[in-house]
């Protein structure tokens, strides 16, 4: 089956430190990945949309410049959270579409727990 | 814009009976997908079961099934047999049918707890 594999799953850092969380597909080419945040006993809200070899696509709201995504081969995509302060702490989430259309399911990756003190 | 409604935060069910768990979504699309994701405590989204809107028949995945009603926009999760291991919050979640990949709109989700 598709495996997705996020990293790290858990990171406690300072306030005003930079934390980049890797995606990845393991055994299948993602050209689009999409990166949601999810806030406790909340949904899944989508940040970006993230195309190999172009920019990212942001949802109204989400600062680019904050939110740094690059997708710089078929089977990685990274979001950087960039001079992170508390109110970043949150739960991030990726999931990747194997390369082949709109039919192709969504597999998800495990989330990444962030905390900034 | 899509939306999708889970009017439901909350359910609980005793162990083996069945429970129904509740989704509207509105769009103006005649093409498209509705979804059920799980996600336990260990919080990874785990596909429960998938619709296409294009298909009049119901969805059904061994103990899980659907019940889509496309004229009312009602896209329903029936769990039969319920299992300790169902308890999890469920998303509903809306995709739109076109080429290329496409985000998910997700519903509230309804957190299900699952009586011994």
């Amino acid at each position: 089956g598709a495996v997705v594999s996020q990293h790290p799953s858990r990171v406690i850092c300072k306030s005003g430190t930079s934390v980049k969380i890797e995606c990845r597909s393991l055994d299948f080419q993602a050209t689009t990945m999409f990166w949601y945040r999810q806030f406790p006993k909340k949904s899944l809200m989508l940040m970006a949309t993230s195309n190999e070899g172009s920019k990212a696509t942001y949802e109204q709201g989400v600062e680019k410049d904050k939110f740094l995504i690059n997708h710089a081969s078929l089977t990685l995509s990274t979001l950087t959270v960039t001079s992170a302060h508390p109110e970043d702490s949150s739960f991030y989430i990726c999931s990747a579409t194997r390369t082949g259309g709109g039919n192709q399911p969504q597999h998800f990756g495990d989330g990444t727990r962030l905390s900034i003190l | 814009a899509q939306t999708v409604t889970q009017s439901q935060p909350e359910m609980s069910v005793q162990e083996a009976e069945t429970v129904t768990l509740s989704c509207t979504y509105d769009t103006s699309e005649s093409d498209y997908y509705l979804f059920w994701y799980k996600q336990p405590p260990s919080r990874q989204m785990i596909l429960v079961i998938r619709q296409e809107a294009y298909k009049q028949q119901n969805a059904t995945e061994n103990r899980f099934s659907v019940n889509f009603q496309k004229a009312a926009k009602s896209f329903s999760l029936k769990i039969s047999d319920s299992q300790l291991g169902d308890a999890a919050m469920y998303f509903c979640a809306y995709r739109r049918f076109t080429q290329g990949a496409q985000k998910l709109v997700f519903g509230q989700g309804t957190r299900l707890t699952i009586n011994p």
